[in-house]
């Protein structure tokens, strides 16, 4: 089955510095690629996603790439607040319109941003 | 806040206990999944129904079940407690409408503690 691999489990930058967050996945049929972020205490909420027959996608400081040969895609926050603080997690499907597949979450990211 | 209601939002029962746990989905939306979330295991899931029907099954032990009623709410059963039970569980929602996008929409979770 699908294995999603995600790095850093922690990461620290100071206010105003880009965050990057690593995922890969086994499942060469996944197709569906979304990222969450979790505050203490809350469900995950959906950020950005992607679906495999495109290679960027940008929402304001936020963009996620998608790699499918290497099978890797990545989070990149520009211009971090102290807002963005939380775990942040990557997730992988194997979806066609209509039949969504379940999603495989990798283990999270802490992301901790620095006044 | 996504539309999805989970209630309780925390319970606190024994070993070798049953409790209930139950998932409203967003209005409109036929799938509902239901997902594990614990410290060691990450983000699991568990089962998927639409429309009142099993769809997918994940890592869900058999003291676990789970239904959708007719008005498309959803409870998760869980039997014989253990201490290793104790999670946060949370249940998502979304269309799968021919044509939707597939996005996952979480609750806010419950949180189960095994004493």
């Amino acid at each position: 089955g699908e294995n999603v691999e995600q790095h850093p489990s922690t990461l620290s930058v100071q206010e105003g510095d880009s965050a990057v967050i690593k995922c890969t996945y086994s499942d060469s049929a996944s197709n569906y690629f979304p990222w969450y972020k979790q505050e203490l205490g809350k469900g995950p909420q959906l950020i950005i996603d992607i679906r495999s027959n495109v290679g960027e996608k940008k929402d304001q400081r936020i963009a996620v790439t998608l790699n499918k040969t290497a099978k890797h895609f990545s989070l990149h926050i520009t211009e971090t607040q102290p807002e963005d603080s939380a775990v942040y997690f990557c997730a992988a499907s194997i979806g066609v319109w209509g039949s969504q597949g379940n999603l495989i979450f990798g283990k999270g990211t802490k992301l901790s941003v620095k006044p | 806040d996504s539309g999805v209601t989970q209630t309780p939002k925390h319970l606190i029962t024994a070993t070798g206990q049953r409790v209930t746990l139950r998932c409203s989905p967003r209005s409109g939306d036929l799938s509902v999944y239901w997902y594990q979330q614990s410290l060691d295991q990450g983000l699991q899931f568990l089962i998927q129904y639409y429309n009142g029907e099993e769809r997918a099954k994940g890592n869900i032990l058999e003291r676990f079940s789970a239904q959708q009623f007719p008005d498309l709410h959803s409870e998760l059963n869980l039997s014989s407690l253990e201490l290793g039970d104790s999670a946060l569980y949370f249940c998502a929602s979304s269309s799968l409408a021919l044509g939707a996008k597939e996005t996952q929409y979480f609750g806010p979770g419950t949180r189960l503690l095994v004493l």
